[in-house]
């Protein structure tokens, strides 16, 4: 069965601290996104990457960092969290042809910073 | 750019009843369609989807017809269940990106 993993289920970090969410995928999709979703403003997209080593910012990137040194791997960093960035984490992959359209999502990171 | 516009819940439902979720885009060009759900605990998961004017997605019981003359992709199930109890999102491609434009999400909630 198809799969995205990320790394932590649920999570509570300081203010100020430097965060690392994982995330692995074993369908050795190129496309790979992180989104965040709040209550009443849905699904938000931070970055994502068509291939190994790239990286786009999406519409939300402030306060965050990605890296993609592996094909199966996406890291999203905050740098120096902050309590605005209480969220759902949801990590996603999809093929790099026309199918792109379909995302596989991991079952999220719940971040809270305190 | 794309964005999508969907009606705000949560929609609560009695097992059995007839369920509409209307979902309305703006686009230019030419966007496939979509309609996401979550489960609790669960990360997103496709329902179905449409590419095209006119046509139909179906799964699982759920339709949704993709009208271009009304920009609109409404979800619909004739009896739902208990087990329906989800969050929906209708979605659309994004220009200039290989990925989607999520709504805001509709909660559903069915009783027994």
């Amino acid at each position: 069965d198809v799969k995205v993993t990320q790394s932590s289920r649920y999570l509570v970090k300081r203010t100020g601290e430097k965060v690392f969410l994982e995330c692995v995928q074993d369908m050795d999709h190129e496309n790979m996104f992180w989104y965040r979703q709040d209550p009443g403003l849905g699904l938000r997209l931070i970055y994502f990457s068509y291939d190994v080593k790239m990286k786009e910012k999406g519409d939300i990137p402030e306060g965050y960092s990605v890296s993609r040194e592996k094909k199966e791997r996406f890291s999203l960093i905050l740098e120096s969290a902050s309590t605005n960035q209480t969220s759902m984490y949801l990590c996603a992959s999809s093929k790099g042809d026309r199918s792109f359209e379909k995302l596989f999502f991991g079952s999220g990171t719940q971040l809270s910073v305190l | 750019g794309n964005s999508v516009t969907q009606m705000e819940g949560p929609v609560t439902l009695s097992e059995e009843a007839f369920l509409t979720i209307n979902c309305t885009y703006t686009a230019t060009g030419y966007p496939s369609l979509f309609w996401y759900v979550q489960y609790p605990g669960e990360g997103l998961q496709l329902l179905l989807k449409a590419t095209k004017a006119d046509d139909k997605g179906s799964n699982k019981g759920f339709e949704a017809t993709y009208r271009k003359e009304t920009t609109s992709f409404h979800l619909e199930k004739g009896s739902v269940q208990v087990s329906d109890s989800a969050v929906y999102f209708c979605a659309l491609t994004r220009t200039g990106y290989s990925t989607l434009t999520f709504g805001k999400g509709t909660m559903l909630l069915v009783s027994p």
